[in-house]
Formats: structure tokens, sequence, C-alpha cells
């Protein structure tokens, strides 16, 4: 199965700052039809989670440009350019490529203000 | 808009049963692949089982909650279901209806959540 590991699993940042957060997962994603199936989650404090980016680096609708998203194959990193108040909260990142059983996420990584 | 809406949440005693539904909203729900995830309490994040799109022929169930829980969907009345039996203590968290987008392969939508405590 595939297992997907983030680093660091804390991370205080000051307002303003950049921030990245490191996905890594034990098998490639890369699909047989050329995609790679990652994504990433941001769930803040008492809230659901939301989709922030899908197929490594594609922003959802309504997701500030300050969030972007990299990597290939097993390697995988969510950068914040500048830190703001409200994007305090937990940062998943998911496969979707091994499916089924289904879908695996990492542990998460909680960002917070310094 | 989309919306998902959990219920049927509660508190039930180890090796009972509760039924989750989901009702949803703002999409031709037949259309999409569905599934839920779930979230013990100050955990992450756990996908719990999937199932496809149209009548559901296909589902999905982590190694977890096999053989225990059924999940299925009404298209008629645009809900999702979890069946869930033989409840265990480590059962216990939020369950989250997932939307899943043209594919399958990622979750774009998600509900508030239901609240399942097993507990005696």
């Amino acid at each position: 199965d595939v297992v997907m590991t983030q680093s660091p699993l804390s991370l205080p940042v000051t307002l303003g700052q950049p921030a990245s957060i490191s996905c890594r997962s034990t098998q490639s994603l890369v699909h047989s039809d050329g995609n790679t199936y990652l994504s990433w989650f941001q769930q803040r404090p008492g809230q659901s989670p939301r989709r922030l980016v899908y197929q490594v680096s594609n922003r959802d609708s309504g997701v500030p440009d300050r969030f972007s998203g990299s990597g290939s194959g097993t390697d995988f990193t969510l950068k914040i350019s500048r830190v703001e108040a409200e994007d305090v909260g937990v940062y998943y990142c998911m496969q979707g490529t091994h499916w089924p059983p289904g879908f695996t996420f990492g542990p998460g990584t909680k960002v917070d203000i310094k | 808009e989309v919306q998902l809406l959990e219920s049927g949440g509660g508190l039930v005693q180890p090796g009972g049963s509760l039924r989750l539904s989901c009702a949803a909203s703002g999409f031709t729900f037949s259309d999409y692949a569905m599934g839920w995830v779930r979230q013990a309490p100050g955990k992450g994040l756990e996908w719990v089982s999937g199932i496809s799109d149209g009548g559901g022929s296909d589902t999905y169930y982590a190694d977890s909650v096999k053989g225990r829980f059924t999940i299925s969907r009404d298209n008629s009345k645009n809900t999702l279901y979890v069946q869930m039996n033989s409840l265990r203590v480590e059962d216990t968290a939020v369950y989250y209806c997932a939307k899943r987008p043209p594919g399958g392969r990622s979750i774009d939508s998600w509900g508030q959540g239901a609240l399942v405590t097993v507990s005696t």
C-alpha cells in the first residue's frame, strides 16, 4: 500500500513570510494515464477540509494565488508565498493514483503563527 | 453551489449500528462518484469508503471497516448512505461526506461532518 509522509508536522510561521510543506509517497504517483493524482487540502480549526490544489499544481477556484503546488513522482511541495492569519490550520496531501481501494492521506502539517 | 449535508450521527454502544445519510444538492448527484472520510478526535483524515457514479455498482472500503460498513446511494433522493454495523470504540470520529470529481481520483467538496461516538 502507498504511504504518504509529510514534513514538517508542525510549522510555526511569521505573518507575511513564506512557508513550505513537503509530501512524499512510497510509490510513484504517476498514473498509467499520464496524470499525477496528488491533492492538497486545508482544514481550518473547527471546519471541514477544503481542497486547495489537485493534480499536483492546479489551484481550485477561489484559492488565493499565494498557494502553489509542485513536484513529481514521489516528491511534492505546497508553498504559501506570504502567510496570512487565515492560513492557520492543518494541511493534508492525498494521493488518488493508486485507486482502488481508496485514497491515502498524509498525516497533516499544522501551520500556526509564531 | 454544491451542498452536502450529513445526518444520523450520535452515541451508540460498542457492537451497535448506525446509518449516516448525506443529502446532496447543487449538482447532478447521479453523475458523480462519492465517498466517506472520517476523522477521529484530534487525529488526521482517513478514507473510509467509496462508491461509483450512476447506479453505484462499484464500492470500495478501507480494511478497517470492510465487512462492517456498507455504502450505498439513492439517486432518486440525491442521498448517499453508509450503514455501520458492529461498531467499535475506534470508529468514533467525525464522518464527512465527500464528492469526487470526474474521474474520481480526488475530493472536490466536503460536507460539514457528522459525529459518531461509540462508547458504553
